[in-house]
Order: structure tokens, then sequence, then C-alpha cells
């Protein structure tokens, strides 16, 4: 099993709509959790992290189930400019290196 | 402005040179990184170093060599020895290892390997 699981999609949808990610993660003992957004042959950049309580910034909210070890990432209301690959990250507790998701496509579509 | 600068951006190389990578950063962060990014795969860490003078190996380290003689400097060299190096190679930096619970690393805009 991979150590951290998305659904490379990709996942086309109509602008205004409201779509899920979700990641899987197979250490038990991870304690930090991000979203990177990287657009096509750019740069990945942090969306957001992931609280435990889970998290909200503007059209996006982060949520974290520990019990079932998944992190997910709504969008609400679609834009053009969602269109990117959205990276799951995970990092164990104690220090320890990051572990990248191979990412899921999303597309936006008019 | 603050940030990570790779260069080149496209590098094209011939079978059997080494090449090296450039990344330095601005924003006084201890730890930088190296990566990799092939399609359909999560990026791999290549080296990293917590501090000046100091690195350490990754999960594929074979066929690259680091050093870090400069905080803001952290250079790649691609050697011959690298049997598919053609890859988006990622340099990131983070204020310490890997950064606190929710403090990020920053990237690089990459660098563009193609053997040739």
């Amino acid at each position: 099993r991979k150590e951290v699981e998305q659904d490379p999609g990709p996942f086309n949808v109509p602008e205004g709509a409201t779509v899920a990610f979700n990641c899987t993660y197979s250490n038990s003992a991870s304690q930090s959790f991000f979203w990177y957004r990287q657009d096509c042959r750019k740069e990945p950049k942090l969306l957001m992290s992931v609280y435990s309580s889970g998290n909200e910034d503007g059209r996006f909210t982060a949520q974290l189930n520990r019990a079932s070890q998944y992190i997910s990432l709504l969008i609400r209301d679609s834009k053009l400019s969602d269109s990117a690959t959205y990276l799951c990250v995970v990092k164990p507790g104690g220090g320890n290196k990051l572990t990248f998701g191979t990412g899921t496509q999303l597309k936006v579509e008019l | 402005d603050g940030g990570i600068t790779q260069s080149p951006k496209y590098l094209f190389r011939k079978e059997g040179q080494n090449v090296t990578l450039s990344c330095e950063q601005n924003l006084n962060h201890d730890a930088m990184y190296w990566y990799r990014q092939d399609p359909g795969q999560g990026l791999r860490l290549i080296y990293y170093s917590q501090i000046v003078n100091d690195f350490q190996k990754g999960d594929i380290a074979e066929g690259y060599s680091v050093s870090r003689e400069k905080k803001e400097s952290f250079p790649l060299t691609v050697t011959s020895a690298q049997k598919n190096p053609t890859a988006f190679y990622l340099c990131a930096s983070s204020i310490d290892l890997w950064g606190t619970d929710y403090n990020e690393q920053f990237f690089g805009p990459g660098t563009r390997l193609t053997v040739l």
C-alpha cells in the first residue's frame, strides 16, 4: 500500500460546481497534513494546512479523519482558475520527511 | 522579494555528461531540499540539508551529489551515473528541518532536465 494515495482524476467539473477530493494515508502516526496546489509545469504551492478540527479558507474546506486515516479537500463554487493538480502531503510526527501524493487533477470547464 | 530561485528553467544534456542545477534562497531558511518529480509519481526526495556544511541522502540519492557551502545555496549535480535523469527537479526550503507542524516548505520554480 502506498504511504499516501490519491485518485489521479481528472475531475472535470462545470464552473460553479462543488468538488471534493480524498487522500488516504497509511502511517497512523502521521501528525501534519497539507494540501498543495500545482499548476501545469510549475512548482507546488501551499494551499492550506489541515487542522484536526477541520478548517476553511474561503471556498476551500479541509478535513481530517484520523480514525479512517484520510484527509479531504472540498472546493465550493469552482472557478476556471481552480484548474490545477492538488497534492496531498503528510508528515509524521517527531520531525520526519514529507510524503507527497501523486496528485489529483481538477479541470473546471465553462 | 524573498523567495527561491532555480536556474536554468530548461536544461538539455547529452548522455554521459554531468550537469549542475542551481538553487538559491533569500528566505534565511536553514533547511533546503531537492526533489524529483516524474509523471504519475509523487515528489521524491533526493538530498536534504539541515544546516551549512551538512547534508543527508534522501530516498533516491544514487547518481546525484550536493554541496552546502553557504546558507542560501544548495546546488545539485546530476552525474552520468544517474540512470534516468530526465525529470522535473524542484528545490525547496523551510525554516528548520522538515518545517514545524504547520510551517510549509517553499518551492522554487523548478528545472526541467532532458537528457538527449
